[in-house]
């Protein structure tokens, strides 16, 4: 079983539409990060949580340490949103990170 | 500020060649991560340096895999007698300190293709 885990694996949305992205992990964290990688490969980083919500434009992100589970939210998606979003979490007790396979979405307008 | 910088952007290969890609991280950071992310995965980490010091190799895949940041700052990942398995982004990342709270900043990635 993977260690991060996210679905949906592929999204399309029209625009204006509320999107919600999953992420489960198995091991215990002392920080979960929101990453955007868009095509061409570079990754930015959105949002590190440790607990409650964070939120960011139209960016939110929440998280449930005792459920090990967290979402990534977009309201009124645009097509400039389209990329792919990734779930990581560090490894225990060291610095690296665990990464999320990703969710690739597509708005359209 | 400028970023993390990879070098070069992309990159071909004959198998059997030698490659060397370059990372210079954020300047002042003490943290720099090296990441293999294969088409359609999402990024594995290869190794971690604090400083000059080389502090996990755990994932780099083979002895063909080496790294090094000798000065702490700027790293390079060499991989000698490419195959064409290692056809992927490398993607470098540095964080400001130490501990898995500090966020860490990334590059574009180098894309490796190996023909």
């Amino acid at each position: 079983k993977n260690e991060v885990e996210q679905s949906p694996q592929n999204l399309t949305a029209q625009e204006g539409e509320f999107i919600t992205i999953n992420c489960s992990y198995s091991v215990g964290i002392s920080a979960l990060h929101w990453l955007q990688q868009h095509p061409g490969g570079g990754i930015v980083s959105l949002f590190m949580l440790s607990s409650g919500k964070k939120k960011h434009g139209r960016l939110i992100a929440t998280i449930n340490i005792q459920e090990k589970h967290s979402s990534l939210h977009i309201t009124a998606s645009h097509p400039r949103d389209s990329a792919v979003y990734i779930c990581a979490v560090p490894s225990y007790n060291t610095d690296k990170l665990i990464f999320g396979t990703g969710t690739r979405l597509q708005v359209f307008p | 500020g400028a970023g993390v910088s990879q070098s070069p952007r992309y990159k071909v290969a004959k198998r059997g060649q030698d490659v060397a890609l370059r990372c210079d991280p954020i300047s002042g950071h003490v943290s720099l991560f090296w990441y293999q992310q294969a088409l359609g995965q999402g990024p594995e980490f290869l190794t971690y340096f604090q400083n000059e010091a080389q502090l996990d190799k755990s994932g780099l895949p083979s002895d063909r895999f080496f790294a090094e940041r000798p000065e702490g700052s700027v790293s390079t990942l060499k991989i000698q007698r490419t195959q064409q398995e290692d056809s992927a982004v490398y993607l470098c990342a540095s964080s400001l300190g130490t501990g898995s709270h500090q966020p860490q900043h990334f590059g574009d990635g180098t894309r490796l293709s190996i023909l």
